[in-house]
């Protein structure tokens, strides 16, 4: 299996403009997370969604959005783009079995926002 | 809450020489902890963890952590290091039995091996 994937692997946005960071995962894995990590800060989480239909707020969800339609893909929105949100993304998953704790994380997505 | 603190940024150490990346936990209970690293425009890729029993884990290419309570640390190290192992280190934590609660992450310490 793939894992977890992302498209796309890089983008440069103007100021104000949308998109979506496409994230899928072939595991049948019920938890994934959206993070964001800039130079020195580490990863903070932004949103997460223990199932499909189901989606938290995590961190610093400010100016994105996400949904949970499906098990495999949990995309996240960037509605209206701001330079702070030059970052790279990136979504992780993993199993409900609290016993197999390990999150799965994708290759990232990175973002410019000019 | 629960919080992660890395205190070192950086860490230089000598090829073949035993390295030590240090990290301190807190949590209002028993945690699971985690080692994950990252090389460069790569994703996390897991490490090792400690989710109960015993103290000291061992993980992926040589690395091991010890669980220590009493200090609430779980530094992670490896005997002698690689030029290889460079790269950046992040710690994570999660309150034992706390349901869908994310991990919380360190802020990384940047580990280079130098020949």
């Amino acid at each position: 299996n793939a894992g977890v994937t992302q498209t796309p692997k890089f983008r440069i946005l103007k100021i104000g403009q949308s998109m979506t960071l496409q994230c899928t995962q072939d595991m049948n894995h019920n938890y994934m997370y959206w993070y964001r990590q800039d130079p020195g800060m580490g990863l903070k989480l932004i949103y997460y969604s223990v199932g499909a239909g189901i989606t938290d707020k995590g961190e610093v969800p400010n100016g994105y959005n996400v949904s949970r339609s499906t098990t495999e893909d949990f995309p996240l929105r960037l509605e209206l783009a701001a330079p702070s949100q030059t970052s790279v993304y990136f979504c992780a998953s993993r199993p409900r079995d609290n016993q197999l704790e390990t999150q799965y994380f994708g290759p990232g997505t990175r973002l410019l926002v000019l | 809450a629960q919080s992660v603190a890395q205190p070192e940024d950086q860490v230089n150490v000598a090829e073949g020489n035993p390295l030590t990346v240090k990290c301190t936990y807190s949590v209002s209970g028993n945690p699971y902890l985690f080692w994950y690293v990252q090389y460069p425009n790569r994703g996390l890729q897991f490490l090792l963890k400690y989710i109960t029993g015993d103290n000291l884990v061992k993980g992926s290419y040589g690395f091991e952590a010890e669980f220590n309570k009493s200090q609430t640390s779980f530094h992670l190290k490896k005997p002698s290091a690689l030029v290889s192992d460079s790269a950046l280190y992040f710690c994570a934590v999660r309150l034992r039995n706390s349901g869908n609660t994310p991990l919380v992450f360190g802020k990384g310490t940047r580990l280079s091996v130098i020949a």
